[in-house]
């Protein structure tokens, strides 16, 4: 039983414009949320993280909303760069240190 | 570089041998977590040990064990291995500094032939 879905695999967006990456989770529990970024042969990076107490949380050209209603959260990226393109994944975690559970990530490619 | 170091990079074994993962963690980093990633496969969670005693287990075969030494760094075996087993294995690690937030080394490419 998957807890965390990303349930695009892959995404294609032009320089310049807005990605926007999705995820899901099940388990009501969950209250902090990160986002990585992983490139080929390398390991993933924390991009991003949310707490549960706030809906929008913003880095730069990195900004994640929350909607804990509806248990979504989103990463959008504006403007997308060629450097974004990477496997992007949404993970999740319980108060108290549980370990993160990772979605199957979302390939992004920003197109020149 | 997260400060997260695992070796080998790379590892070619044969079906039914045994590997050992090793892993240092970020200084004053108390918690190691294993991940492995398989092909088209998210990241599932292994184990966490913080400072030296098993903390959480997740989806982790008999025949993988890990452990975490004195020094902090930790070690993750896989015996019998069987072809299903070739995939990233990835360490990453944690501590008061860090919170929720977890720092991955690059991995250990693991293929079973």
């Amino acid at each position: 039983d998957q807890q965390v879905k990303q349930n695009s695999p892959s995404l294609s967006v032009q320089e310049g414009r807005i990605s926007i990456l999705n995820c899901d989770y099940t388990n009501s529990m969950f209250d902090y949320f990160l986002w990585y970024k992983k490139y080929p042969a390398e390991g993933p990076t924390f991009l991003i993280s949310i707490s549960s107490i706030k809906d929008k949380n913003e880095d730069g050209r990195f900004t994640v909303f929350l909607n804990k209603s509806a248990k979504h959260l989103s990463l959008h990226i504006v403007p997308s760069q060629p450097g974004d393109s990477a496997v992007y994944f949404c993970a999740a975690s319980a108060t108290g240190n549980t370990p993160l559970v990772f979605g199957k990530g979302t390939r992004l490619s920003v197109i020149a | 570089d997260s400060g997260v170091t695992q070796t080998p990079k790379h590892l070619i074994t044969a079906t039914g041998q045994r590997v050992t993962l090793r892993c240092s963690p970020r200084s004053g980093d108390l918690s190691v977590y294993w991940y492995q990633q398989s092909l088209d496969q998210g990241l599932q969670f292994l184990i966490q040990y913080y400072n030296g005693e098993e903390r959480a287990k997740g989806n982790i075969l008999e025949r993988f064990s890990a452990q975490q030494f004195p020094d902090l760094h930790s070690e993750l075996n896989l015996s019998s291995l069987e072809l299903g087993d070739s995939a990233l294995y990835f360490c990453a690690s944690s501590g008061p500094s860090s919170g929720n937030t977890i720092y991955f080394g690059e991995g250990s490419w693991l293929t079973v032939v």
